[in-house]
């Protein structure tokens, strides 16, 4: 079974700032996936990034980017530049070879102060 | 390209009765995925289809039902709804499954049992 932590429930940042999410999953799948999505008070959740197990370099989308230390299971996100429209829900997820579905974290809450 | 849409966005329904809930996924996915996300279980996988079967299901009552058409939209079904019922329902589509394939989510139906 696949499990994420997030252990994190809330972070508090000013504008501006870096950020850094942690995330750490548990597998012994050797081919998965790792996701982070945004979850704005209206509920949707957005795509934001992904890192696969056999990636060689940390993915990077715009202001996003995937520290992915793969000994530790570790996938943390980092923002960079931090936005007020960043502040929302962020949720890490896995998905293993064979199985259709992604398991998710608790989530974190993230408050961007101005 | 059109994203997922789900429909109706908002529910109220009493106990005892059932729901259905559309999804129409991005053209050209295949796989359609349904989660309930509620505060206190979090985001929990219910189903998957695939070309119209079944792939994946979660650990949920027999209450809970899927079926996916040829054109690759999905409906969910809850009969007899408790009000634990109560939740955002999301669902995602990706290409083809794998775990390397991105799910795209839909703003979700909230669903309230009174």
């Amino acid at each position: 079974a696949q499990k994420i932590t997030q252990t994190q429930p809330g972070m508090f940042v000013q504008e501006k700032e870096a950020v850094t999410l942690d995330c750490t999953y548990d597998t012994s799948d050797p081919s998965y996936g790792l996701f982070w999505y945004k979850q704005p008070s209206s509920g949707e959740m957005i795509f934001l990034i992904y890192q696969g197990s056999y990636d060689q370099q940390n993915a990077t989308e715009g202001r996003y980017s995937l520290n992915f230390q793969k000994a530790r299971k570790s996938a943390n996100l980092v923002i960079s530049a931090s936005q007020l429209g960043d502040s929302a829900m962020y949720f890490c997820a896995i998905r293993t070879q064979g199985a259709q579905k992604l398991v998710f974290g608790q989530g974190t809450r993230l408050t961007i102060n101005p | 390209k059109a994203g997922v849409t789900q429909t109706p966005r908002y529910l109220i329904k009493t106990r005892g009765q059932q729901v259905t809930l559309s999804c129409s996924p991005i053209s050209g996915h295949r796989s359609v995925s349904w989660y309930q996300q509620t505060p206190g279980q979090g985001l929990q996988f219910l189903f998957e289809y695939f070309s119209e079967t079944q792939r994946n299901k979660g650990n949920f009552p027999g209450r809970f039902s899927g079926r996916q058409f040829s054109n690759s939209r999905s409906e969910m079904n809850v009969s007899t709804l408790e009000l634990g019922d109560s939740a955002l329902y999301l669902c995602a589509s990706s290409s083809f499954g794998g775990d390397t394939d991105t799910q795209y989510f839909g703003p979700g139906t909230r669903l309230t049992v009174l």
